[in-house]
C-alpha cells in the first residue's frame, strides 16, 4: 500500500522568495512520484516526475523536486515565486512499472503568493 | 490533439435522478480513471479501466457504474444520484509502461446534487 502526505494544507510566500512544499510518501514498492498543478477552476497539469532516474528532477515554470529516500520526501521547490503560481499543488504517488491501479492523491497544498 | 475531454462541464442533478458523464481521448491510451475531488480530500480514484471491455473497482466505488465499450471513452454512471455525491469529478488516461503511469487529466465536471 503507499500513502502520501503533504505537510502543509496552505503555504503563503511573497513574490519572489523562494518556494516550499513539502511532501512525504510511504511505498511497498519502488515508487513513482508525481507533482501536479491545479489553477483555480481548471483540471490537473503534471509539474514533474520522478521514476528512479536522477533524484533532483526539474519540472515545468521553474519547479524542481528531490527524491529523497532516506527521508522518504519529494519536497517542491522554486528559487522565485511568481503571481502565477498561486493554485493547489498536489504530491502524487504510484507503484513503478506502469501499474494500473490509479494514483494516490495527497490531500493537497493551496500555495498563496503575496504582491 | 484534444487530449481529454469531458462532457458535460457542469450539471444540477435532484436527488434520484441519474445521469452519465462522458470521458474521451484521442491519444490511443490503454488505461482511463474516473476520479472525484472534495474539498481538502485531493482526488479519490473511483473506478478505473485496464482496458476496452474491462473495468475496476478503485477506492470510492460505490453509487456508480462505468463502462468501457470503446477504447477512447470511459463513461461513468449514477443511476440515483445522492447529495454525497456533489462533487468535481475528473478523467484521466495513460499508457502502458509510461515511465510511471502518467496520467493526462480532463477539465472536470462539476456535478451538484439536490
Amino acid at each position: 500500500a503507499q500513502s502520501v502526505t503533504q505537510l502543509d494544507s496552505h503555504v503563503s510566500v511573497s513574490e519572489g522568495t523562494p518556494v516550499l512544499l513539502r511532501c512525504n510518501y510511504s511505498s511497498s514498492y519502488s515508487p513513482s512520484l508525481f507533482w501536479y498543478v491545479q489553477h483555480p477552476n481548471k483540471g490537473l497539469q503534471l509539474l514533474l516526475k520522478y521514476t528512479s532516474a536522477a533524484t533532483l528532477v526539474k519540472g515545468i515554470n521553474g519547479f524542481e523536486a528531490e527524491f529523497k529516500k532516506s527521508e522518504t520526501s519529494f519536497h517542491l521547490t522554486k528559487p522565485s515565486a511568481h503571481m502565477s503560481d498561486a493554485a493547489e499543488y498536489f504530491c502524487v504517488v504510484s507503484k513503478s512499472g506502469g501499474g494500473a491501479d490509479g494514483l494516490t492523491f495527497g490531500k493537497g497544498t493551496h500555495l498563496i503568493i503575496q504582491p | 490533439n484534444a487530449g481529454v475531454t469531458q462532457t458535460p462541464k457542469f450539471r444540477v442533478l435532484k436527488t434520484g435522478q441519474s445521469m452519465t458523464l462522458l470521458c474521451a481521448q484521442d491519444m490511443n491510451h490503454e488505461y482511463m480513471y474516473w476520479y472525484r475531488q472534495d474539498p481538502g480530500m485531493g482526488l479519490r480514484l473511483i473506478h478505473y479501466s485496464v482496458g476496452e471491455g474491462t473495468t475496476a473497482k478503485g477506492e470510492v466505488p460505490d453509487g456508480y457504474n462505468v463502462s468501457r465499450l470503446k477504447k477512447q471513452n470511459f463513461l461513468l454512471g449514477l443511476e440515483s444520484a445522492a447529495p454525497s455525491q456533489t462533487s468535481v469529478y475528473f478523467c484521466a488516461s495513460s499508457s502502458l509502461g509510461s515511465g510511471g503511469n502518467t496520467q493526462y487529466f480532463g477539465p472536470g465536471t462539476r456535478l451538484t446534487v439536490l
